[in-house]
């Protein structure tokens, strides 16, 4: 069991490029989360999903993203890479939204825009 | 939305409890009390829940104050591998029916040899 699978590990950008984190989990869970976490910070929400097809904006969702074609996929977009998008990226899920909510993380996704 | 309070840092002796400290005064009375943990830069990992009972897993104990005001997460036998920052998140409602936990800055606990 993977649980929650993040590529690429490590990236970096241009300043203006585009590129997709990717996010897939195993679990058949409907709810899944995207998060960045600046050096020495918590976690800040950026998007988040209910289902396939809903998508909702988080606390810090501008520059970014995302489409939920799937249960298992929750891909981020960055359109036009800039330096304040250097982050570590966390993608979650969870089996429900209401109640006992208890996330299940990825490893990470390292971004760097130089 | 209720916030939470916790030290920005503790140390402990490996072996020992280890009780970490968190305040939520504004929490309401449907709400949970969660705890993670985060070990180097690592994605977040789930250790306990509760509502007001006293909760216990094979991870760590949670004491939960009548009020439910406070709380405190206790790791029993602190080894060199608890050595995390640990977050006390108080669920936020968001839209959508969807709940959303919030992580704070946590507190980085050292645990020494």
């Amino acid at each position: 069991n993977a649980g929650v699978t993040q590529t690429p590990k490590f990236r970096i950008l241009k300043i203006g490029q585009s590129m997709t984190l990717q996010c897939a989990q195993d679990m058949n869970h409907n709810y899944m989360y995207w998060y960045r976490q600046d050096p020495g910070m918590g976690l800040k929400l950026i998007y988040y999903s209910v289902g396939a097809g809903i998508t909702d904006k988080g606390e810090v969702p501008n520059g970014y993203n995302v489409s939920r074609s799937t249960t298992e996929d929750f891909p981020l977009r960055l359109e036009l890479a800039a330096p304040s998008q250097t982050s570590v990226y966390f993608c979650a899920s969870s089996d429900r939204g209401g109640g006992a909510n208890v996330l299940t993380f990825g490893a990470g996704s390292r971004l760097t825009v130089l | 939305d209720a916030k939470t309070t916790q030290p920005t840092s503790m140390d402990c002796a490996e072996g020992r409890a280890a009780n970490l400290p968190c305040n939520h005064s504004t929490i309401s009375g449907n709400e949970y009390v969660y705890w993670y943990r985060q070990i180097h830069s690592q994605g977040p990992q789930y250790i306990i829940h509760g509502l007001k009972n006293n909760e216990t897993n094979e991870m760590a104990s949670l004491i939960i104050t009548e009020d439910r005001k406070s709380s405190t997460l206790i790791l029993p036998h602190a080894t060199l591998r608890d050595t995390a920052v640990y977050y006390c998140i108080v669920r936020v409602v968001a839209g959508a029916g969807s709940y959303q936990l919030t992580f704070g800055k946590g507190t980085k606990l050292s645990v020494i040899p």
